[in-house]
């Protein structure tokens, strides 16, 4: 399985909409529970990658709201609303639906 | 709050083994969850390596699954990590992960991470 960001790197300004694109070269969707096991992580300088969404949708408790995650199929989407500095990160894409547990390339936000 | 900290050594040597151990605080790795190693290197990015759970149960990721070995420590509450015969691919900072596999399917608690270079 591939997964394939989009784009590697934005520049967004303080306030406004980030949004970050990851494509699977096949499903994600778990049969059994009907979720499609897709997360995405914040990896801050210096600061372990932090989760933020898992089940392509469901945001981590303690999460500010200005996150969210979209998407179905093979295409899902992070959003940032209302770009803050302490925003900027590298985000990543992942899939735990095969034994490889792929993860995206990685996007990084800039303001 | 639950804490990992990864240590061992920076620099090994290519072929030889690299070997790294990852102490857990504020949760008992011996009452659940698998506890696993993620690597990012500036060639392959993000990488899982693996996961076990203290009953003994683990995953490998299968292009390295040759060459890693986990084990858990409950005692001490620690797990490590060993890959044989490295090579300077294998450059990367590596860091401990709690494994939520069987429920929420994510890696909730990360380390640090700790940078290892092979080099001669």
């Amino acid at each position: 399985i591939v997964m394939t960001q989009s784009p590697d790197s934005l520049s967004v300004s303080l306030g406004e909409r980030a949004t970050v694109n990851c494509k699977s070269s096949q499903s994600v969707l778990f049969n059994f529970n009907n979720k499609y096991h897709l997360n995405w992580y914040q990896y801050k300088q210096g600061q372990p990658p932090k989760l933020i969404i898992y089940w392509a949708s469901t945001r981590v408790s303690g999460v500010p709201d200005r996150f969210s995650g979209s998407g179905s199929g093979t295409d899902f989407t992070l959003t940032i609303n209302s770009l803050q500095s302490e925003d900027v990160a590298i985000y990543y894409c992942q899939e735990y639906y095969t034994d490889l547990r792929t993860f995206g390339q990685g996007t990084k936000v800039e303001v | 709050q639950v804490h990992l900290q990864e240590s061992g050594p920076g620099l090994v040597r290519p072929s030889e083994t690299l070997s790294l151990t990852c102490s857990v605080s504020g949760y008992s790795i011996g009452s659940g969850y698998y506890w696993g190693w993620v690597r990012q290197s500036p060639g392959k990015g993000l990488e899982w390596i693996g996961s076990m759970y203290h009953a003994g149960n683990a995953f490998y990721n299968p292009s390295l699954k040759s060459r890693v070995t986990m084990s858990i420590d409950t005692s001490k509450n620690q797990f490590s990590l060993k890959l044989r015969s490295v090579t300077a691919a294998d450059t990367a900072v590596y860091h401990c992960t709690r494994d939520d596999y069987g429920d929420l399917y994510y890696y909730d608690y990360w380390g640090q991470g700790t940078r290892v270079t092979v080099s001669s």
